[in-house]
């Protein structure tokens, strides 16, 4: 089955910085990524997704980038506050949205 | 809307006990599944369900039961309620993939401590 890895499993950044948090998957034909970005004990929520057929999406401060061929995606968030301090999932499936495989998480802190 | 419901928030039980964690959602969204959620490993997916009496397992369905008899209610079952159950449980649902709509919406979730 799909495998997701995510690194790092936590990052420091300065307010006003930014933050790239990366994944790779094992299955070629995974074709729907999304992020989740998860409070603390709250549920988590979609921040941004990206399917196959785009290599990058960009919302305000949010970006997302695909490379089909290295099998890895990445996260970027610019210019970050201390309200994006969170736990950021990773995951990809191979049959749209169904059947997510997560990554293990990284802890995002900003630094004021 | 109330989106996506889970009862209980918290739950204590015994090994061996068996209970039964509620989810629904009044969207009316096809797809609904259930993941569990332990420290350092993300979520796991236990059961998915792609419509009314269709289930079929995730990565981690062992020890666990579900069934959909309506659109709006997916209830995940414990059998025989085990330590290494304990976790924190989410519901999710979603429109089924084709459709433009693809985000999951996540439950509150269920903290199950089994002693």
């Amino acid at each position: 089955g799909e495998n997701v890895e995510q690194h790092p499993s936590t990052l420091s950044v300065q307010e006003g910085d930014s933050a790239v948090i990366k994944c790779t998957y094992s299955d070629s034909a995974s074709n729907y990524f999304p992020w989740y970005k998860q409070e603390l004990g709250k549920r988590p929520q979609l921040i941004i997704d990206i399917r196959s057929n785009v290599g990058e999406k960009k919302d305000q401060r949010i970006a997302v980038t695909l490379n089909k061929t290295a099998k890895h995606f990445s996260l970027h968030i610019t210019e970050t506050q201390p309200e994006d301090s969170a736990v950021y999932f990773c995951a990809a499936s191979t049959s749209g949205n169904e059947k997510l495989t997560f990554g293990t998480g990284t802890r995002l802190t900003i630094i004021p | 809307n109330a989106g996506v419901t889970q009862t209980p928030k918290f739950q204590v039980l015994k090994t061996g006990q068996s209970m039964t964690l509620q989810c629904a959602q009044d969207m009316n969204h096809e797809y609904m599944s259930w993941y569990r959620q332990d420290p350092g490993m993300g979520l796991r997916l236990i059961h998915y369900s792609v419509g009314a009496g269709i289930t079929d397992q995730g990565e981690v369905p062992n020890g666990y039961n579900v069934s959909r008899s309506t659109t709006e209610d997916f209830p995940l079952r414990l059998l025989s309620a085990a330590p290494s159950q304990t976790s924190v449980y989410f519901c999710a649902s979603s429109r089924l993939a084709g459709v433009q709509d693809y985000e999951q919406y996540f439950g509150p979730g269920t903290r199950l401590t089994v002693t």
